[in-house]
Formats: C-alpha cells, structure tokens, sequence
C-alpha cells in the first residue's frame, strides 16, 4: 500500500526563518507528488512534481523532487505570518485513478 | 475559471439519517475525487469518478455511494449515519489522466452527526 510520511509533525518558527519540510514516500509506479496548503479551510494547490531535480519555484516557496531516495523537500524562505499552516504531501501512481495518498501534514506556527 | 464547488457547506445530522453532498467541478474537468478528512486519520481518499463511472474506491463501507452526471457535477450519498461520519467532505477536480494532473479542491463540507 502507497506510503507518505511527513516530516516534522509541526515546528514553530519566528519571521523571517527559513522552513524546510520532509515528505518521504513509497508508491507503485510513482507518477507524482503534489504539496498543498491547508489554512482553516479547504487545501490550497501549491506544487506537482513528476521529475527528479528540477525546482519547480513560486515566491517564497519552492520544492524538489528525489526519485531516488524517494522524498520531496519544501521549503519556505524568509517566513511571514501568513505562512501559518498545515502542510500536506501527496503522491499518485500510475493506476490511482483520482486517488492520491496523502501524509499527516506538517503544522507550522510563524511567530511574529 | 470558476474554482469547485461544493453545497452545502454545513449539514447537522442525527445518527440513521442520511445525506447527499454535491461537487461541481472546475469547467472542463471530468474527474471528480472524493476525500474524508478528519483530525485523527487525516484525508482518506472515498472514491473517484470519471466519465459517470467510477474507477476507484476507497476502504469505506458501502454506505458510502457516489455518482456522477453527464455534466461531470458529482454527489455522495451517505446512508444511516453514525457519530464517527463527523468529518470534512472534500472534493477534489481534475482532467482525469491517471496520476499526472494536479487535483483541486473545493471548500468542503462539513457534516457534523449528533
């Protein structure tokens, strides 16, 4: 059965920090990851990643993708405030049909 | 692109009952998945549709039914409620190749079972 296990559970941080974020997984057939955003609502699209290497990069935020080692890293450069989440991994294989297994999340605290 | 959309966002049930919650996907997405997220097991895929077919199925029991329209628009069905169903419903939209395309979400329901 496919596997994602986020790292840390939760960390706390103040302004300015730099956030770095552990998703590790096991998939048959790996296709793709993806990493969302949850605030008190719904999840909020961020990144898919499918191949190994390349940073894929929105403002502040950035992720990588190891096919190798099987893991993902997000980070999240000079943290504000609004930054305060949970965050959440995810990965499909080849035959998920809509299905992606999701990890725990990461739960984040930016301090002022 | 009007994002996805779910109705209704708050449902207060008693246990036996049952409850239909309802997913329009983004336009032009034909994949409609649904999830259960709750605080202690966190987002559990339901099942996903398809073209009205349904071509995967979470571990829920089978008072848990779906079904999708010609218009892609997506309903779930929960029959005979009980307190653990508590959760937030979520549905997420996709172009549909397998494992490949980003899924979105829409606001959620939340079902609340007293």
């Amino acid at each position: 059965e496919d596997k994602v296990v986020q790292s840390p559970l939760s960390l706390v941080v103040h302004e300015g920090d730099t956030v770095t974020l552990n998703c590790s997984y096991e998939v048959t057939n790996f296709r793709s990851l993806l990493w969302y955003k949850q605030e008190k609502k719904a999840p909020t699209f961020l990144f898919m990643l499918t191949s190994s290497g390349i940073e894929k990069k929105s403002g502040r935020l950035s992720s990588i993708l190891d096919k190798k080692e099987l893991f993902s890293i997000l980070n999240i450069t000079a943290t504000q405030t609004g930054d305060s989440a949970i965050y959440l991994c995810a990965v499909a294989g080849a035959d998920s049909w809509g299905k992606f297994q999701f990890g725990a999340g990461t739960q984040v605290v930016v301090t002022p | 692109k009007a994002g996805v959309t779910q109705t209704p966002r708050y449902l207060i049930k008693t246990r036996g009952q049952q409850v239909t919650l309802s997913c329009s996907p983004i336009s032009g997405h034909r994949s409609v998945s649904w999830y259960q997220q709750t605080p202690g097991q966190g987002l559990q895929f339901l099942f996903e549709y398809f073209s009205e077919t349904q071509r995967n199925k979470g571990n829920f029991p089978g008072r848990f039914s779906g079904r999708q329209f010609s218009n892609s628009r997506s309903e779930m069905n929960v029959s005979t409620l009980e307190l653990g169903d508590s959760a937030l419903y979520l549905c997420a939209s996709s172009a549909g190749t397998s494992g490949v395309n980003e899924q979105f979400f829409g606001p959620g329901t939340r079902l609340t079972v007293l």
